[in-house]
């Protein structure tokens, strides 16, 4: 089992519809969780960290599963400007980040 | 402004010749990366340095080599033992090596002729 794991897409969705990505870890050791936006040919910026108890920032929701070594990540009402790709980090704790290969979101008008 | 430059962005060299990537960021940060990104590939870690005169190797270190001489300055060189170095090459640095929160230069793009 890969380290991260993340359906690549794309994700094809009109404007304004919600949409969730999930990822998979598979070290249960992992301590803290992450998503990072990039956008095509630039670098990764962080998006959100993803807490124990769920976290929202705006339309964007993260969660983590710890019994199910997942989190995800939801975006409500979908802009133009969300397309991009959306890749979950993950950290062991005693070393450093760990970043998934990512998933694909184009967003259609 | 704060954050990492990055240079050249494009280089394109010739199979057989060293290459070195020039990374500086003004964060004060103390930890450094340098990362490699193929299409369709997750980042891989290359080398990392938590303070000056030191560095790791990451996942993927044969064919390249670092220094961390200064705080703001970590230069990446891809040698040519590198088999593959056409890639999409990616620095960042940290306040501290297990943070979360990396800031990326706009990376630099080899590729090998």
């Amino acid at each position: 089992r890969k380290e991260v794991e993340q359906d690549p897409g794309p994700f094809n969705v009109p404007e304004g519809a919600t949409v969730a990505f999930n990822c998979t870890y598979s070290n249960s050791a992992s301590q803290s969780f992450f998503w990072y936006r990039q956008d095509c040919r630039k670098e990764p910026k962080l998006l959100m960290s993803v807490y124990s108890s769920g976290n929202e920032d705006g339309r964007f929701t993260a969660q983590l599963n710890r019994a199910s070594q997942y989190i995800s990540l939801l975006i409500r009402d979908s802009k133009l400007s969300d397309s991009a790709t959306y890749l979950c980090v993950v950290n062991r704790g005693y070393s450093t980040l760990t970043f998934g290969k990512g998933t694909m979101l184009l967003v259609s008008p | 402004d704060g954050g990492i430059t990055q240079s050249p962005k494009y280089l394109f060299r010739k199979e057989g010749q060293n290459v070195t990537l020039s990374c500086e960021q003004n964060l004060n940060h103390d930890a450094m990366y340098w990362y490699r990104q193929d299409p369709g590939q997750g980042l891989r870690l290359i080398y990392y340095s938590q303070i000056v005169n030191d560095f790791q190797k990451g996942d993927i270190a044969e064919g390249y080599s670092v220094s961390r001489e200064k705080k703001e300055s970590f230069p990446l060189t891809v040698t040519s033992a590198q088999k593959n170095p056409t890639a999409f090459y990616l620095c960042a640095s940290s306040r501290t090596v297990n943070t979360g929160e990396l800031f990326f230069g706009e990376g630099s793009r080899l590729t090998v002729l």
